[in-house]
This record gives C-alpha cells, structure tokens and sequence, in this order.
C-alpha cells in the first residue's frame, strides 16, 4: 500500500520560476525524505526532514513538515531545465524495527528552457 | 567509486521462466532493498534485508526470492510464479538503523528493466 501521495502528478513551469510539490501521508513517521529520479534512472536522495523538524534547507531546495496535517513540501527556487525529472517523497514509519522507506507516487516535473 | 551495480540493465524473459537480476554494492551498507516500479504507481518494497542471512518480506513479494549470502550481493530473483513481471526494478542499500527508529538514506543502482515476451 502506498502511504504517501504526491500532488500534482504533473507540473510544467518555465526556467526560472519556482516548483512547489505536496506530499501526503496517513500513518506517523520517524522521518521524510524526498527523492529525484531522471528517467530510466535509479532515485538520488535530495533532502531528510525529521518528525521533530518544521523546515528545512539545502541549496535551492526548501522544504516543509506539518505533521499535524500529515504533509509536506517541496520547493524548488529558480527552477532550470535540468531540474526536469520525477520527485518521490518517502517516509519512515516511526516505531518499527525495521529500516524501511514507504514511496509516494510522484510528481513529474517539466522546466521549459 | 563507492556504489551499487545492477545487472543486466535490460532483460527479457519468456512465460515460465525464472531470472535472476543481480544487486552488488561497496558501501560497506549493513542493509539492502528491492523495489518494483511499475508507471505512475511509484516504488513498491518487494524485499529488503537488514544483516547477512536474513532477509524479509516487503508488500508485493509473491513471486520473488531473494538471498544474503554476503554483505555485499543481494540478487532478486522473479519467479514463474509471477504473474505480471514486466517492470523496472530498483536496488537500494542503506546503513543499518540502531534501535528502531527508522529508516536512513537509501542509495540506489541504476536499475533493471524486464520484459516479459
């Protein structure tokens, strides 16, 4: 079962502009991670906020937990066109004795140059 | 260069027939993960294992096995039993968490692609 959803599935902005997506989930978490994949590729870990954390920076990316409302975002400021690429956000559920990440759907993410 | 290597990136496989997709990494990680990436339904654990010689299920494991004879080498293999293979599949490793308290960063293989004919 998927635990986290992203929304949109899709985005399409300009270079230059700012890329926000959401991220959703049901069950309590230890942590959020959000992923990137290019297509075809393997996913590479951008950023890990933790459930005790409300934001978070590196680089241009920005990103946001309310766990209250069970959600996060992701912001990429000054998007370029190699920005272009799937974004997964992943939790890890609190308690658990194992070392497991659960994957949301993703968003798809187009900059035009 | 530290990493985890997937082979073959591209495979094809008729009805009724086995394959293995092989899993290597270097990063000394206590754990290794197998996900199925179906489009647009994201990652699915298959399986995953934290130490040597043990390994779990994850949600969709009907059809796979795998084994964790070294630290190194986490090979997935599909089974006949399978009924719709066709899909990427992605390797993964992390270290191993201390005391429950969740996952850690996941590095990922490039990925294998499999065909069913």
């Amino acid at each position: 079962s998927q635990q986290g959803e992203e929304d949109p599935q899709a985005l399409s902005i300009q270079e230059g502009e700012n890329a926000t997506m959401n991220c959703s989930y049901k069950t309590s978490i230890n942590n959020l991670q959000w992923y990137r994949q290019n297509s075809g590729r393997g996913l590479v870990h951008l950023i890990l906020i933790r459930s005790n954390e409300r934001e978070k920076h590196s680089g241009r990316l920005r990103v946001t937990l309310d766990t209250s409302k069970k959600s996060s975002s992701l912001l990429i400021t000054a998007s370029r066109a190699a920005d272009t690429a799937s974004y997964f956000c992943a939790t890890g559920l609190y308690g658990g004795a194992t070392n497991k990440l659960i994957f949301g759907t993703g968003t798809l993410l187009a900059v035009q140059p | 260069d530290g990493g985890i290597t997937q082979s073959p990136k591209y495979l094809f496989r008729k009805e009724g027939q086995n394959v293995t997709l092989s899993c290597e990494q270097n990063l000394n990680h206590d754990a290794m993960y197998w996900y199925r990436q179906d489009p647009g339904q994201g990652l699915r654990l298959i399986y995953y294992s934290q130490i040597v010689n043990d390994f779990q299920k994850g949600d969709i494991a009907e059809g796979y096995s795998v084994s964790r004879e070294k630290k190194e080498s986490f090979p997935l293999t599909v089974t006949s039993a399978q009924k719709n293979p066709t899909a990427f599949y992605l390797c993964a490793s992390s270290t191993r968490t201390s005391g429950g308290v969740g996952a850690n960063v996941l590095t990922f293989g490039a990925g294998s692609r499999l065909t069913v004919l």
